[in-house]
């Protein structure tokens, strides 16, 4: 069994849609979860994270984190095609560095 | 800031030869870290230096591939005789040291290596 497993999607919305993307885990020793996202021939960029439980907002963008049920969720507002990505969530344990990434979601937002 | 940059951007080689990859870490980040992506599987974990020390090298998949970071500066990865199951996307990533999970790690743009 995969550590992190993720749709991998394509995810196909319209521009200005909400857009939730989802992850779950098994190993309850994670305590930092984030959130990359890449664009086709390029290395992943961070987008965001969250440490343990609970809800992070960083503009359109919200994660969020269910440790209790193993789920991590990232949710796009008013969604841009410039939103047009892979979206990879990345556990990681506390005092280590080394992040357990998921497939990755293909997200595709059209005019 | 420069970002993490890594060489060659794409590289293709016979079974068997020898393969080098470059990375040059965000200065200041003691940092610095490989990961892979082989087709169609998820980034993997390769291995972690702080300064020139492996902290971590338990991703590393055999002693076919050979990780230095001499000075603590820029790191190159060898991956020697290279097999076609080498295939795939090589990432490295740097970041500060937190004194505890260093979180925000800052990809390159990968080398893409092609064993034929």
């Amino acid at each position: 069994q995969k550590e992190v497993e993720q749709d991998p999607g394509p995810l196909s919305v319209p521009e200005g849609a909400i857009v939730s993307l989802n992850c779950t885990y098994s190993n309850s020793a994670f305590q930092y979860f984030m959130w990359y996202r890449q664009y086709s021939r390029k290395g992943p960029e961070l987008l965001m994270y969250t440490y343990s439980s609970g809800n992070k907002e960083d503009g359109r963008f919200t994660a969020q984190v269910d440790k209790s049920s193993k789920y991590i969720s990232l949710f796009i507002r008013d969604s841009q095609p410039s939103d047009s990505a892979t979206y990879l969530c990345a556990p990681m344990r506390y005092n280590t560095d080394k992040l357990i990434f998921g497939t990755g979601t293909r997200l595709q937002v059209f005019p | 800031e420069a970002g993490v940059t890594q060489f060659p951007s794409h590289s293709v080689i016979e079974k068997g030869q020898t393969v080098t990859l470059r990375c040059d870490p965000i200065s200041g980040h003691d940092n610095l870290y490989w990961y892979r992506r082989v087709m169609g599987k998820e980034i993997k974990f390769l291995l972690h230096f702080v300064k020139e020390s492996k902290q971590d090298e338990s991703g590393m998949p055999n002693n076919r591939f050979l990780a230095e970071r001499t000075g603590g500066t820029y790191s190159t990865l060898k991956v020697q005789p290279a097999e076609l199951e080498d295939s795939g996307v090589y990432f490295c990533a740097s970041s500060q040291d937190r004194g505890g999970s260093s979180y925000e790690q800052y990809f390159g743009p990968g080398t893409r290596l092609t064993v034929t």
